[in-house]
Parts: C-alpha cells; structure tokens; sequence
C-alpha cells in the first residue's frame, strides 16, 4: 500500500470553529510531514514529525496544533483560523535515514481549506 | 544560501512535442539531493525522481529524462513527445544531505495541447 489518504477533501470552517484535518499512511514510514500551498505557490513545510516526535515547527502560529497519535496517524488540529489560512493541506510521508528530508516524499491528496 | 530557481513560469506546447523544464540551483553543500515532483490539477504531489549530487548520471524513465550538470549547477527534465497527461505543474526540489531543510522551486505549469 503506497499511499497517503487526507481527510476531509474539502472543508469550510468559521473563524470561530475548531476543526481537524487528518493524515494516515501505512508504509511503515516514520517521518511525516504537514505543508500548506497556496495557489500557483509551491507547498510551504509546516511541520515535520520523526518517530512520532515533533522535529520541526517551521515557526508556524499556534492555531495550528499538530498531533502524532502513532506513527500511522498525523492530524492538524485548527482553531481560530484566519482567512488568509485558506489554503491546500498537503500531508506527506517517507522513510527516514539520515534527515527526513533525504528520501522521497509521498504525498496524499491535501484537504483544500475555506476560511470564512 | 540554498535556492531553487525554475525561471519558466508556463510552457504551452502541442501534443508529440518534446518539452523541456529547467532546473537551477544554488547550495554551498558538497552532498546534497535534488527532486523532482509532478502536480496534476487533482493536486497530489508525485514524485518522479532523486538524484544524489555525486551521481551525475543521466537517467531515462521512459519519455521522461533529466539531465543532471553540477559544472552549470543544473537538473533539467526533458519530456519526450508530451502527451495531455503531462499536464501538471512540475516542481525541482533540493536538500543538503542530513539537514532539515527541503527547498522547492517555484514551479512549472506545462500545458500540453492535443
């Protein structure tokens, strides 16, 4: 199974809600990684978890809180968004030798995100 | 510095032409990996390639070739008779071995034509 599944697809959420997005890969892999993209942008890294442990917070705003549950699972729980959060919701999983970044990344599908 | 420069912004060409894509980069490191990644419209990134910087090989993957030049600090890709699949945005991507650092280029949208 080489695949990444991102749940939901799409999702709408008020400034006010509390939401989660939802990453799972079953690859063995033990980095993963969490990317915003912006339109006709390349993916931006957010967040990068290794062995289950959080490695790299790429000075993202606390409204986003990552979570690695186990090392299938990586959710991106969301609160108070602004709109400009608006955005594709890239995860992203890879073997991991020397640094995460040395392996090919699979990515999912991305949720696509909607601040109102 | 490390930097990922993919100076074409769009590339239209018609079907059955071959299309190359640029790929330059910048980086003080004597090790490092570069990548290349295809996005369909759908929006799933996929790779396609990595290449190590002491492997200068040239590699062919079917229509799909890259060209990897460390004297003119280069990896291009080369698309050989385009076909509409291949209409995505592709990016070139770079790391310095070891570090936790991936950089993208900006990309490029091919538009393939039937």
């Amino acid at each position: 199974d080489t695949e990444v599944t991102q749940t939901p697809k799409h999702l709408v959420m008020g400034m006010t809600n509390k939401k989660s997005l939802k990453c799972e890969q079953h690859m063995g892999h033990r980095a993963m990684y969490w990317y915003k993209q912006k339109a006709k942008k390349p993916p931006e890294l957010m967040f990068v978890y290794s062995y289950e442990k959080l490695s790299i917070n790429e000075s993202v705003p606390s409204r986003f809180s990552p979570e690695c549950p186990n090392s299938s699972l990586l959710n991106l729980h969301l609160h108070a968004l602004q709109p400009e959060d608006s955005a594709l919701y890239l995860c992203a999983s890879s073997q991991e030798t020397r640094g995460p970044f040395d392996n090919e990344q699979f990515f999912g599908p991305g949720t696509r995100l909607t601040v109102l | 510095a490390q930097k990922v420069t993919q100076a074409q912004t769009e590339i239209s060409v018609v079907e059955k032409e071959d299309v190359t894509l640029d790929c330059v980069y910048e980086t003080r490191d004597t090790t490092y990996y570069l990548f290349w990644y295809k996005q369909p419209p759908s929006g799933e990134l996929v790779f396609l390639i990595r290449r190590n910087s002491f492997d200068e090989q040239n590699e062919i993957s079917g229509r799909y070739s890259w060209n990897f030049q460390k004297s003119t600090s280069s990896f291009n890709f080369t698309i050989t008779a385009s076909q509409v699949v291949d209409s995505a945005v592709y990016f070139c991507a770079l790391t310095p071995v070891g570090f936790n650092k991936f950089y993208f280029g900006s990309g490029t949208k091919l538009n393939v034509k039937p």
